[in-house]
């Protein structure tokens, strides 16, 4: 079973660009999670994904947003990137039922200059 | 609001005992996750807890406390491939949102 796909793993970007990054979640997983993970900050919850709805949002500016197809796929852009959005972007997948652990892709590693 | 604590960084020696202790304090609770990330590498779920107790599996055991807002993870018979970076993180409320707190850096010496 293949796991969570993101693309792409790396991109530098200046600031003022967008950028659109893409997750591919395990095959039958509805729930796609986006985290920014940063050195000082850890792990931080962007948005949930759930059968083409938005269901968790968390504390970011409205330059973040995503969206989720009906395959499951999801997407997630930044518009107008400042320095501080130079990050690790985590895409995680999910089940229904159980304990709902999270299956992490390896993420896209956005550098801004 | 939402708080997750524990400690930066931890030292331990191969073939030892050590504990990671996480304490949260969160506006709802719906379960508690430890997971593992080695530099680099994306995170990897080790455990789960919504009652109070121990959960074991394998060389790895998690307890927790609800009362107290208080989790940790044991880990036994430490090995080098140990040395990792493990989060506590928990589900404040429905869906899968989770809020990570912002992990320990754990050094397995020889």
């Amino acid at each position: 079973k293949a796991g969570v796909t993101q693309t792409p793993r790396y991109l530098i970007k200046t600031r003022g660009q967008q950028v659109t990054l893409s997750c591919s979640p395990i095959s039958g997983h509805r729930s796609v999670s986006w985290y920014q993970q940063t050195p000082g900050q850890g792990l931080q919850f962007l948005f949930e994904y759930f059968s083409e709805t938005q269901r968790n949002k968390g504390n970011f500016p409205g330059r973040f947003s995503g969206r989720q197809f009906s395959n499951s796929r999801s997407e997630m852009n930044v518009s107008t990137l400042e320095l501080g959005d130079s990050a690790l972007y985590l895409c995680a997948s999910s089940s229904q039922g159980g304990t709902g652990e999270l299956f992490f892709g390896e993420g896209s590693r956005l550098t801004v200059l | 609001g939402q708080n997750i604590d524990q400690p930066t960084e931890m030292t331990a020696t191969e073939g030892a005992i050590v504990q990671i202790n996480c304490t949260y304090q969160t506006s709802g609770f719906n379960g508690l996750f430890w997971y593992q990330q080695h530099a680099g590498e994306a995170p990897t779920f080790l455990s789960y807890n919504v009652l109070d107790g121990l959960e074991e599996k394998g060389r790895f055991s998690s307890f927790l406390s609800r009362s107290k807002g208080y989790s940790y993870l044991l880990l036994k018979e430490l090995q080098m491939k140990d040395s990792a970076s493990y989060l506590c993180a928990v589900k404040p409320g429905g869906g899968n949102k989770l809020t990570f707190g912002t992990g320990t850096q754990l050094k397995v010496e020889l």
